[in-house]
């Protein structure tokens, strides 16, 4: 079947640096997706990977192990505004469709 | 501002009715995708169009259809309305073919919809 895991929630403190992971078991493996919500918003699309390898972008870096299955978002000098949802997403082989991770709710303390 | 919009803002509406959601992409996008984001489903992707032609289906039902037209702006039809299809509907374009430039997706601010 199609899983994806994220914690739930998350806290760290302002300026640190915080590791969102994400486990998933999809029928095949198309890409995986970062994506930012904050409460009532749209969501903004983070990162990309699709090989294995850190895509770095800004104080945003995204992991990916494929044959792991593993995933992570490192989020550097945090920030209050980075207080958000963090959803992780994999496109899988059958019909390229995506399939979301519940979200990890991280809050940013000051 | 992202520069995908999305029309209506909110729609109210009632059970058994149909509505139409419309999305205009960024210029020169060519790829539109629909999500559907519910409080105790999360966000869940419906379907992806590229140039006008259907890409990838997700979780749609068979009550819900899609299109993308040769402007490239696309519409979601929800028909026989239900009351748990009350949800944010969000629509989201991007340039369109591989690599992190082609998937970058930017979202509309979406269309929220209830059901009577």
């Amino acid at each position: 079947g199609q899983n994806i895991d994220q914690p739930t929630e998350m806290t760290a403190t302002e300026g640190a640096i915080v590791q969102i992971n994400c486990t998933y078991q999809t029928s095949g493996f198309n890409g995986l997706f970062w994506y930012q919500q904050h409460a009532g918003e749209a969501p903004t699309f983070l990162s990309y990977n699709v090989l294995d390898g850190l895509e770095e972008k800004g104080r945003f870096s995204s992991f990916l192990s494929r044959s792991k299955g593993y995933s992570y978002l490192l989020l550097k000098e945090l920030q209050m505004k980075d207080s958000a949802s963090y959803l992780c997403a994999v496109r899988d082989n059958y019909g390229q469709n995506f399939v979301f991770g519940p979200g990890t709710r991280l809050s940013v303390l000051p | 501002d992202s520069g995908v919009t999305q029309t209506p803002k909110h729609l109210i509406t009632a059970t058994g009715q149909r509505v139409t959601l419309r999305c205009s992409p960024r210029s020169g996008d060519l790829s539109v995708y629909w999500y559907q984001q519910s409080l105790d489903q999360g966000l869940q992707f419906l379907i992806q169009y590229y140039n006008g032609e259907e890409r990838a289906k997700g979780n749609i039902l068979e009550r819900f259809s899609a299109q993308q037209f040769p402007d490239l702006h696309s519409e979601l039809n929800l028909s026989s309305l239900e009351l748990g299809d009350s949800a944010l509907y969000f629509c989201a374009s991007s340039v369109g073919g591989q690599g992190m430039e082609g998937e970058t997706q930017y979202f509309g601010p979406g269309t929220r919809l209830l059901v009577l």
